[in-house]
């Protein structure tokens, strides 16, 4: 069965903090890995995307890995800010128009 | 969002009763979506559209109908709602199909079935 697993559900840092979300998937076949960010009450908005031959991709403060041996990806957030504040999903490509969702990390940075 | 829009935002209604969502972009993209999302759920796909009149069904397309006239709107119907309905109801575009472009998310509608 295909499922992306997200950990942890939730997570509350210090504003200036570091922070590092996982994510892990079993789907086949594989073609792609996102995260997107959701804030509450909007839409995902994508961070990465990363196909099978890619290991990192940044954007800005956002740093996403991905071991497809292991089939597992990070999310890094570097001098975390409140405006990170949101969910955080993992998302795999798998056949044509597939994509598998994971539930999410809701992250809550406080000042 | 990326030229998306979706109406209404806020829906509340009463079982059995026809409901139907439009999603309207400027993009002038291919591909539309529907998905829905619940607690604890990931996004979950109902139906996609890969060009006007050509559409196909998602992993949870029982009790969903849609339709796309236009390239730029896409409809969602609720034919008799349920309660297991309520949640909160995102379309998306895309200029080509997922294994090579990503998606851009509408600002989603919220549905209540009472």
């Amino acid at each position: 069965k295909n499922q992306v697993e997200q950990s942890p559900q939730s997570l509350i840092i210090l504003e200036g903090k570091n922070c590092t979300l996982q994510c892990n998937y079993t789907v086949s076949p594989f073609s792609n890995l996102r995260w997107y960010k959701q804030d509450t009450g909007r839409g995902p908005v994508s961070l990465t995307i990363m196909t099978f031959s890619e290991n990192t991709k940044s954007n800005g403060r956002y740093t996403a890995t991905l071991d497809a041996d292991t089939k597992q990806s990070s999310l890094h957030i570097t001098a975390s800010q409140l405006s990170d504040s949101a969910s955080y999903i993992c998302v795999v490509g798998g056949g044509y128009n597939k994509l598998i969702f994971g539930a999410g990390t809701r992250l809550a940075v406080h000042p | 969002d990326a030229g998306i829009t979706q109406s209404p935002r806020h829906k509340v209604t009463e079982t059995g009763t026809p409901v139907t969502l439009r999603c309207h972009q400027t993009e002038n993209h291919r591909y539309m979506y529907w998905y829905r999302q619940d607690p604890g759920h990931g996004l979950r796909l109902i139906h996609y559209s890969y060009g006007v009149k050509d559409t196909d069904k998602g992993e949870v397309s029982d009790g969903y109908s849609v339709s796309r006239s236009k390239t730029e709107d896409f409809l969602l119907t609720l034919e008799s709602a349920t309660s297991s309905q309520t949640s909160v109801y995102f379309c998306a575009t895309s200029g080509e199909e997922t294994r090579s472009d990503t998606q851009y998310f509408g600002p989603g509608t919220r549905l209540t079935v009472l």
